[in-house]
């Protein structure tokens, strides 16, 4: 199937410093990805929808000036957490809708805002 | 607004066992269907979709799924599991015509070998 990367899978980071996580679609191009974030033992929680060449779609109760969208080319889009806070510290999770609708993942990037 | 609801947290079988897992969604349109599975330390891949077509869907490893409209649920199926499905299932569901998908909470499945 597809593949998307995430990366870094990890990241540490001191409060008040931001952090950027990169999702590419590794053999496809993907004009439309998204970004979830999941708590423990939560499920999924769309974050955000990046499309490629326009402004990311903020679901409700995101703040976009937090969460920085970028989505520059057909393989790429990038997720900044600006001003991390340890309350920012969660798994984020991006994917890409492939060809026939369907959702392909990357392996998440935990995030721990120290 | 749209919800999905996966009765089930958490499910411990023995292997051999049959396996069904509940979802139910809340929107009166076109839906598309999905459901997912996350093995420990890896990524969610998908088991099965539905979009249209026969409501009883089949996907990898044996499971299976049947769309029931008047019920709005899309419940997973496996006649026999195995050690190797412990994992977290996930039911998504999206509305026809866009790509935002909405989880469930998921299902933890534990098989005992």
């Amino acid at each position: 199937g597809a593949v998307v990367s995430q990366h870094p899978s990890r990241v540490i980071c001191k409060s008040g410093t931001s952090v950027k996580i990169e999702c590419r679609s590794l053999d496809f191009q993907a004009t439309t990805m998204f970004w979830y974030r999941q708590f423990p033992k939560q499920s999924l929680m769309l974050m955000a929808t990046s499309n490629e060449g326009s402004k990311a779609t903020y679901e409700q109760g995101v703040e976009k000036d937090k969460f920085l969208i970028n989505h520059a080319s057909l393989t790429l889009s990038t997720l900044t957490v600006t001003s991390a806070h340890p309350e920012d510290s969660s798994f984020y999770i991006c994917s890409a809708r492939g060809r026939t609708g369907e959702l392909f993942f990357g392996e998440g990037s935990r995030l721990t805002v120290l | 607004a749209q919800s999905v609801s996966q009765h089930n947290h958490h499910v411990i079988l023995s292997e051999a066992a049959s396996l069904e897992l509940g979802c139910n969604y809340s929107y009166g349109g076109t839906v598309n269907l999905f459901w997912y599975v996350q093995y420990p330390g890896q990524h969610l891949q998908l088991l099965l979709k539905y979009f249209s077509g026969d409501p009883l869907v089949k996907g990898i490893k044996g499971f299976e799924a049947e769309f029931i409209k008047s019920k709005f649920s899309f419940n997973l199926r496996k006649p026999s599991v195995q050690w190797s499905d412990t994992a977290e299932y996930f039911c998504a569901v999206s509305t026809s015509g866009t790509y935002k998908y909405i989880f469930g909470t998921g299902t933890r499945l534990k098989v005992l070998a």
